[in-house]
């Protein structure tokens, strides 16, 4: 069965601390991988990861994919505490789970001032 | 560009009621796709559409619920006769051809009494 696991499910910080949040990952015919941010509403999208060993990079943020060890990390330097909220990864695959995202649990992150 | 729209926000409904979700993707996608949230859960794959097409629906229970996205106008997640288990956040998103990240949209937190 397809599964996503995230590591640690919760992770409190001080801001100016930096974060790495841990998602592994088991998926027939692996496609993608997409971190988001989830606040009190909607998901918004992060990241999306296609490619081993190729490092997205957004202001603070950063992640990279490693497909041999089927797992990847979301970096987050220089926290403050807008960045307090929950991070989900997320799997698509190929055939007949295209489309379909597997999600992760979630971290939840809470950055104290 | 308005995001992935989603009404009402909020919805209560007593046992055995019906409850209809409604999701107008963002300009330009043609693809939407349902997802469930329960309480502590992560975000669970309920079913993917295209325009008058339901490409995967392999997360949708198999009684009660149901879903369209028709030619004109937003698609509908339509739950009857609905029970005290169907509470929870119902999150849609849409995305152009599949290859592409998901945008979601507010969620519409459904309450059952």
């Amino acid at each position: 069965e397809d599964k996503v696991v995230q590591s640690p499910l919760s992770l409190v910080v001080h801001e100016g601390d930096t974060v790495t949040l841990n998602c592994s990952y088991e998926v027939t015919n692996f496609r993608s991988l997409l971190w988001y941010k989830q606040e009190k509403k909607a998901p918004t999208f992060l990241f999306m990861l296609t490619s081993s060993g190729i490092e997205k990079k957004s202001g603070r943020l950063s992640s990279i994919l490693d497909k041999k060890e089927l797992s990847s990390i979301l970096n987050i330097t220089a926290t403050q505490t807008g960045d307090s909220a929950i991070y989900l990864c997320a799997v698509e695959g190929y055939g007949g789970s295209q489309g379909n995202l597997i999600f992760g649990k979630g971290t939840k992150l809470s950055v104290k001032p | 560009n308005a995001g992935v729209m989603q009404n009402p926000r909020h919805l209560v409904r007593r046992r055995g009621q019906e409850a209809r979700l409604r999701c107008s993707p963002m300009k330009g996608h043609s693809h939407v796709y349902w997802y469930r949230q329960l309480p502590e859960e992560g975000l669970k794959f309920m079913v993917y559409l295209q325009k008058e097409n339901i490409i995967d629906e392999s997360g949708m229970p198999k009684e009660r619920f149901s879903a369209e996205f028709p030619k004109e106008g937003p698609s509908i997640l339509r739950i009857q006769q609905v029970v005290r288990g169907d509470s929870a956040a119902y999150f849609c998103a849409s995305s152009p051809p599949v290859g592409h990240e998901q945008f979601f949209g507010p969620g519409t937190r459904l309450t059952v009494l």
